[in-house]
Parts: C-alpha cells; sequence; structure tokens
C-alpha cells in the first residue's frame, strides 16, 4: 500500500509569487489533513478535509492560503502571494476515520520564500 | 498559547538504557494521546497512542504513561537503540470531536549513543 506522497518536495519562491503543494493521501483515506512546522518549532494544524468538504479549517493563518480537494482525492494548497513567514515545512496526513485516530504523514514539502 | 508543551528539546542516553520523554499538556477537554517519531526530511511516524481511559500502553520496548490529574504523560523506551534517534512528538486530540486534528508539542530530540 503506497503512503502519502507530497510534491514537490522543495520549493523556492520570491515574496508575491504563487505556489502550489500536492498531496495525494493514502488510498481509500477520507481525512486528509494539512500542517506546518516553521523555524523548528512545533507542529501547527491547518485544515481537516472529509472526502471534498472542509469538516475544520480553524488553523488557517489568512485567506492568502487556499486548500481544495476536488473529488475527495488528491489535495491542493495554495499560497497567494507567498510572504517570507510562510516559509516552512507542509506536512500532509490522511486517515481512515474520522475523529482522534492515528494519521499517516507524508514526508513534506519544504517551502523557502525568499 | 501553546496546549501541548515538551520542555526538554534534546535527551541523550546510553545504547541499552531507558530513554524517558516528557510530555504536558494544559487543555482538559484533550482525551487521547499519541507520540510520534520524526527523522530528518521525513513526515512524522506514529509510534503509540492512549486513551483518557487508561493510563498505561504498551507496545514493544515503547511503553506510554499518561497522569490525568498532572495533565502529564511520557513516553518510555527500553531498552533504547541507536535507531531511536529521532525527534519526538508529543501530540494530543479531542477523542469524540468531530474533527481528529492533533495539537502537537515542540518537539525533543533523542540521541542514543552506542
Amino acid at each position: 500500500e503506497a503512503g502519502v506522497t507530497q510534491f514537490p518536495s522543495h520549493s523556492v519562491i520570491e515574496k508575491g509569487q504563487t505556489v502550489t503543494l500536492r498531496c495525494d493521501p493514502i488510498s481509500g483515506h477520507d481525512n486528509l489533513y494539512w500542517y506546518r512546522r516553521v523555524m523548528g518549532k512545533e507542529i501547527k494544524f491547518l485544515l481537516h478535509f472529509v472526502k471534498e468538504s472542509k469538516q475544520d479549517e480553524s488553523g488557517m493563518p489568512n485567506n492568502r492560503f487556499l486548500a481544495e480537494r476536488t473529488g475527495g482525492t488528491y489535495s491542493t494548497l495554495k499560497v497567494q502571494p507567498a510572504e517570507l513567514e510562510d516559509s516552512g515545512v507542509y506536512f500532509c496526513a490522511s486517515s481512515h476515520w474520522t475523529g482522534a485516530y492515528e494519521q499517516y504523514f507524508g514526508p513534506g514539502t519544504r517551502l523557502t520564500v525568499t | 498559547d501553546q496546549q501541548v508543551k515538551q520542555n526538554s528539546p534534546s535527551l541523550s542516553v546510553q545504547e541499552g538504557r531507558i530513554s524517558i520523554l516528557n510530555c504536558d499538556y494544559t487543555n482538559s477537554m484533550f482525551d487521547y494521546f499519541l507520540w510520534y517519531k520524526k527523522y530528518p526530511a521525513e513526515g512524522p511516524t506514529f509510534l503509540i497512542s492512549i486513551s483518557s481511559i487508561k493510563d498505561k500502553n504498551e507496545d514493544g520496548r515503547f511503553t506510554v504513561f499518561l497522569n490525568k490529574s498532572a495533565k502529564h504523560l511520557s513516553l518510555h523506551i527500553v531498552p533504547s537503540q541507536p535507531g531511536d534517534s529521532a525527534v519526538y512528538f508529543c501530540a494530543a486530540s479531542v477523542y469524540s470531536g468531530n474533527t481528529g486534528k492533533l495539537i502537537f508539542g515542540q518537539g525533543t530530540t533523542l540521541q542514543v549513543k552506542p
């Protein structure tokens, strides 16, 4: 069974540009989560999809971030326009059940905004 | 406001000895706790979890202890092996919630010396 995959693994963009991150969850997992780790600090929740619906987006920092999950399969996270403080590692995770169950994480996308 | 805290940024132990990683939380609504291990350039990997109805859960060399009155949990690794060297994250969630978002601590870097 393939794990959670994320693309790209690393992205370097200039302030003001747009970047789109992609996550492919484990097949059959309805729940998809986005998290972010900034500057070696804690991993922070961004949002949660159940299939194609946003279940919880309380962690999204501002309206420069847009997440979609068309068809309930893969998800994209777009940052537009990117700011310096958006730099960090963006993790995607998926789980089969909704609720407090173990989540399987992807390798992350390292975003550097210069 | 940091709801989950790992106050020790790093820990160094000798191979074969016990490693004890600690975690404190402030939100009394949390009732499900997880430990994740993370190697460099990889995503977090689930290790072990515990529900608040228990005070101990064991899986091979890993044991998690929960002290609800003190809002404290710990991860014991016995015996420690060099391959256990990684960053360990404590995470908490609300089991009955309709979102499984995880609240993470800052992580503790464990080094196991041969």
